[in-house]
């Protein structure tokens, strides 16, 4: 079984402030690594799909980078708004059609 | 556009008995899946379908079956329930599938079983 690690597991962020996560994955058979954003009581919301070493996407303040030689990707929120409160999930694709979804990391934005 | 419709919301279950979890997407998406999601773990795949006619296993296949007799539906199946599959489920469909396309889920179904 191949493991996706996301850290921190929980994280409280500044109304205003920037902040960053990890995900870690492993680093051989990479085809892609998403992330997905999880509000409570609803349902997964897709973010970004990344597919190439030195990737780099943004959606708004959001943005993500991907290192596939090292087997990390950083999710990286500026200036993070209470909206910006959920959980944040990474899944890596080593080649079919399934997805190793990591536990995610718990953002509480505080006004 | 109404996406990824999962059915019924929230169901209890008594140990044993059977029931039908409905997925169904408008989107024309081949690929579809099931997953569960139990506290403080991630989300686990149960069964997915990369076309009508085309069901494979998950990670957590064990005590669920599936069928993909349309585009549009991915039926989800317990037998015999057990207290262990107790959990949140979740459906999702993709277009391109997993390596080039992200997912979209429907809201989820609590099922309780006691």
């Amino acid at each position: 079984i191949l493991n996706v690690e996301q850290s921190p597991q929980s994280l409280h962020v500044q109304e205003g402030d920037s902040t960053n996560f990890t995900c870690s994955f492993p680093s051989s058979n990479f085809y892609a690594l998403h992330w997905y954003r999880w509000e409570t009581a609803k349902s997964p919301e897709a973010l970004f799909v990344m597919t190439l070493n030195g990737d780099e996407k943004k959606k708004g303040r959001i943005s993500a980078t991907l290192n596939t030689k090292e087997g990390y990707s950083y999710l990286y929120i500026k200036g993070s708004q209470p909206e910006d409160s959920a959980t944040y999930l990474c899944a890596y694709n080593f080649g079919n059609e399934k997805l190793t979804f990591g536990t995610g990391t718990r953002l509480t934005i505080i006004p | 556009n109404a996406g990824v419709t999962q059915t019924p919301k929230f169901r209890i279950l008594k140990i044993g008995q059977s029931m039908t979890l409905q997925c169904t997407q408008d989107m024309n998406h081949n690929y579809m899946y099931w997953y569960r999601q139990d506290p403080g773990m991630g989300l686990k795949l149960i069964y997915y379908s990369v076309g009508a006619g085309i069901t494979d296993k998950g990670e957590v296949p064990n005590g669920y079956n599936v069928s993909r007799s349309t585009t549009e539906d991915f039926p989800l199946r317990l037998e015999l329930a057990a207290p262990s599959q107790t959990s949140v489920y979740f459906c999702a469909s993709s277009y391109l599938g997993a390596p080039s396309d992200g997912y979209t889920f429907g809201s989820g179904t609590r099922l309780t079983v006691v």
